[in-house]
């Protein structure tokens, strides 16, 4: 079946550190992939998706199907980068629905 | 720009009571979808909608009823409600299934007692 999992439900660092949210999936065939984020009292909105290969506040995402995973990066935290992150698969073998992962909360300490 | 609304945002039930979450999206989007969050558990697809008229189960569709008559509107209902459907309920909408963007409402917390 197809799944995705975030190892971490947590995740503390300093503020200037880096960061690397975990994101492994399984899928059989070329998946889609993404990371969204829910800041404190905002809603779940889009952070990037890998097929444009872009970076976002900083973020950047790398596909790795050898390994399977689209861990989410960052070199130096800002405080304002705590907030609940997922990451999510569509699965064209179920019409393209997205999949998400059990979420990570990441904290950036001053 | 309203985007997605849910109503209501908090609901208390107690056991047996039925109740239903309204959505509604002012963006033309064909695609809409019922997510429910649980801690742990992340974001798991309830029932989903590929344009008026039409309904599909997701993940999680057991003890939920979902109608989207109007293109606009998308409904979930609970006929019977359980403890074990107290959760944070998510609506989101899209112009496609998959690959595009997902707007989301701002959840709507549901407790059963």
């Amino acid at each position: 079946a197809q799944r995705v999992t975030q190892p971490e439900k947590l995740l503390s660092v300093f503020k200037g550190a880096p960061v690397e949210l975990k994101c492994n999936y399984s899928y059989s065939g070329s998946p889609e992939l993404f990371w969204y984020v829910q800041y404190s009292r905002q809603r779940l909105q889009l952070l990037l998706r890998h097929i444009s290969r872009e970076s976002i506040k900083g973020f950047t995402a790398d596909l790795n199907k050898g390994e399977t995973s689209f861990h989410l990066k960052k070199p130096f935290a800002q405080e304002e980068d705590s907030a609940m992150y997922y990451c999510a698969l569509s699965d064209y073998n179920q019409g393209g629905k997205l999949i998400f992962g059990q979420g990570t909360e990441l904290s950036v300490k001053p | 720009n309203a985007g997605v609304t849910q109503t209501p945002k908090f609901r208390v039930l107690k056991t047996g009571q039925s109740m239903t979450l309204l959505c509604a999206q002012d963006m033309n989007h064909e695609y809409m979808y019922w997510y429910r969050q649980d801690p742990g558990m992340g974001l798991r697809l309830i029932h989903y909608s590929v344009g008026e008229g039409t309904t599909a189960k997701g993940e999680v569709p057991d003890g939920y009823n979902v109608s989207r008559l109007k293109k606009q509107n998308f409904l979930l209902g609970l006929e019977s409600a359980a403890p074990s459907q107290t959760s944070v309920y998510f609506c989101a909408s899209s112009w496609t299934l998959g690959a595009g963007e997902l707007f989301f409402g701002e959840g709507s917390r549901l407790t059963v007692l």
